[in-house]
C-alpha cells in the first residue's frame, strides 16, 4: 500500500476502547476544522468537520472537540474498531473572504492501530 | 455514486517526457484542488480552481500546470517532470471553499508517480 508517513506518531488501541487523537493548529484565525482518514492505498476520506463557533460536534462514533484558546483539536472515536485502523489527519481552513478560496493547511497525520 | 476519479493510478515516466493526470468529479463541485503528498510533509497544495477558466497557485506550484475548460474536469499537467516530482498526489473537490461556504473536500484514490 501507499506510504503516508515513515515516521509518524502512533497510537495503539485494544478493539473496544476509545481513541482519542489530537491535533494543535497554528493560525488562531481558522474558522474552520476537519477531521480526514486515510487508509493504506486510499485518498482521504472525510469523517467529520466543526465550525470555528462550536466546540463540539458528534456523528456516528465520533466526536470532535474545538479548544480554540489553546489551538486544539481532537477526534473521539468511540468503541474502537479494528476497521478504524488507518492514519487520520486534521485540517484547518481560514477564509480571508467571501468569494475568495479558503486556504485549507493539513497536519502530518497519526497512525491508529487497533488490536484485537 | 459521488467521486473523484484520477487516471492513472500508477506512472513511471523518464524526466523530462510530458505526461498529465487527469481529475474528474460528478458531484457538479466548483472547487478543485491539486495535492501531493511526501512522507513527513504531509499534504501540500500544488493548484487549486473556483470555478471554470479560474485557477490559481498553491504553496508548491513549481513545475506544474493546470486547466479547467470544464467543470468537471481539471487535469495536472508536468510538461518537464523531474525526480523531485516522484510523490503520491491526490485531486479533490469540493461544494464551496469560503467563508460562507465552507464544506470538505473529497479526494480522489490517488496517483503514485515516479519519475526516473
Amino acid at each position: 500500500g501507499e506510504s503516508v508517513g515513515l515516521h509518524l506518531p502512533t497510537l495503539s488501541v485494544q478493539e473496544g476502547d476509545n481513541s482519542i487523537i489530537n491535533c494543535a493548529y497554528s493560525n488562531s484565525a481558522s474558522d474552520y476544522f476537519i477531521w480526514y482518514k486515510q487508509e493504506s492505498g486510499k485518498g482521504p476520506q472525510f469523517i467529520i468537520d466543526i465550525r470555528s463557533n462550536m466546540d463540539k460536534r458528534q456523528g456516528q462514533r465520533v466526536t470532535v472537540l474545538l479548544n480554540k484558546t489553546v489551538k486544539h483539536l481532537s477526534l473521539q472515536i468511540a468503541a474502537t474498531q479494528p476497521g478504524d485502523s488507518a492514519v487520520y489527519f486534521c485540517a484547518e481552513n481560514y477564509s480571508l473572504n467571501t468569494g475568495t478560496a479558503s486556504k485549507l493547511t493539513f497536519g502530518t497525520g497519526t497512525r491508529l492501530q487497533v488490536t484485537l | 455514486e459521488a467521486q473523484v476519479t484520477q487516471n492513472p493510478r500508477y506512472l513511471i515516466t523518464v524526466t523530462g517526457k510530458k505526461l498529465t493526470v487527469t481529475c474528474s468529479q460528478n458531484m457538479n463541485h466548483e472547487y478543485m484542488s491539486w495535492y501531493r503528498q511526501d512522507p513527513g510533509l504531509g499534504l501540500r497544495q500544488i493548484y487549486y480552481s473556483m470555478n471554470v477558466e479560474v485557477t490559481d497557485k498553491g504553496d508548491v506550484p513549481e513545475g506544474y500546470k493546470v486547466s479547467r475548460k470544464e467543470k468537471r474536469n481539471f487535469p495536472l499537467i508536468l510538461e518537464s517532470p523531474s525526480p523531485n516530482q516522484t510523490s503520491l498526489y491526490f485531486c479533490a473537490s469540493s461544494g464551496g471553499l469560503d467563508r460562507d461556504s465552507n464544506q470538505p473536500q473529497h479526494f480522489g484514490d490517488g496517483t503514485r508517480l515516479s519519475i526516473l
